[in-house]
């Protein structure tokens, strides 16, 4: 069974701090990886995809790839109240259209 | 920017009747994805539809699902005889390709069902 892990959280910082959600995953074959956030209730909304080791920046967020360990991560530079979401770890192993998802860790940014 | 639509926001239904969950997909994307998120649990996927037919299905999606693009515009998942354990929110999804060379989909809103 193919999984990707996350703690479920609550994540708590600060606003203006770093905020770092952690993702592993079980398939050694897995070949894209995708952060979405998803407030209550809402849909998911894609915010980074990231295919290759090492890291990619697009704005506030930085995502960090490491096939080697199995383990992706979401940075979220100073982070706003308006990040407070859900935010899913999905991953696709490359012979398929389908994205196994993550449980989520739930971000708290506090004034 | 381009949206998929999804039709009603909020379902419910009886024990047993069957309900169409409607998806209007972005206009030139070719692949078509239902998923479904039970309260507090993760999103799973559903099945995934592609030239007419199903490209891949999941173990939820047994015979009492099906998919269906009528008329080249919408994208329907019918649920032939609802369960209660079928009460999710139900997310239609699309993207231009598939396979190995994409960039993940484009979610819509949602259809909230509850099956009483």
């Amino acid at each position: 069974q193919k999984e990707v892990e996350q703690n479920s959280g609550p994540l708590s910082v600060p606003e203006g701090a770093i905020a770092s959600l952690n993702c592993t995953y079980s398939d050694r074959g897995s070949q894209s990886f995708f952060w979405y956030r998803q407030y209550s209730g809402k849909s998911p909304e894609l915010i980074m995809s990231i295919y290759s080791n090492g890291d990619k920046e697009d704005g506030r967020f930085t995502a960090q790839l490491n096939k080697a360990s199995q383990y992706v991560s979401l940075l979220i530079r100073d982070s706003q109240p308006s990040d407070s979401a859900t935010y899913l770890c999905a991953v696709n192993t490359g012979n398929t259209d389908k994205l196994i998802f993550g449980t989520g860790t739930r971000l708290q940014v506090f004034p | 920017e381009p949206e998929v639509t999804q039709t009603p926001s909020h379902q419910v239904t009886q024990m047993g009747q069957e309900v169409i969950l409607r998806c209007v997909p972005i206009s030139n994307h070719l692949y078509f994805y239902w998923y479904r998120q039970i309260l507090g649990q993760k999103v799973e996927f559903l099945v995934s539809f592609y030239n007419n037919e199903i490209s891949e299905k999941s173990e939820i999606f047994d015979d009492q699902f099906s998919v269906e693009r009528p008329d080249g515009s919408n994208f329907t998942l019918k649920i032939r005889s609802t369960k209660l354990e079928d009460s999710a929110m139900y997310f239609c999804a699309s993207s231009l390709v598939g396979g190995g060379d994409w960039n993940g989909y484009t979610f819509g809103s949602g259809t909230r069902l509850t099956v009483v």
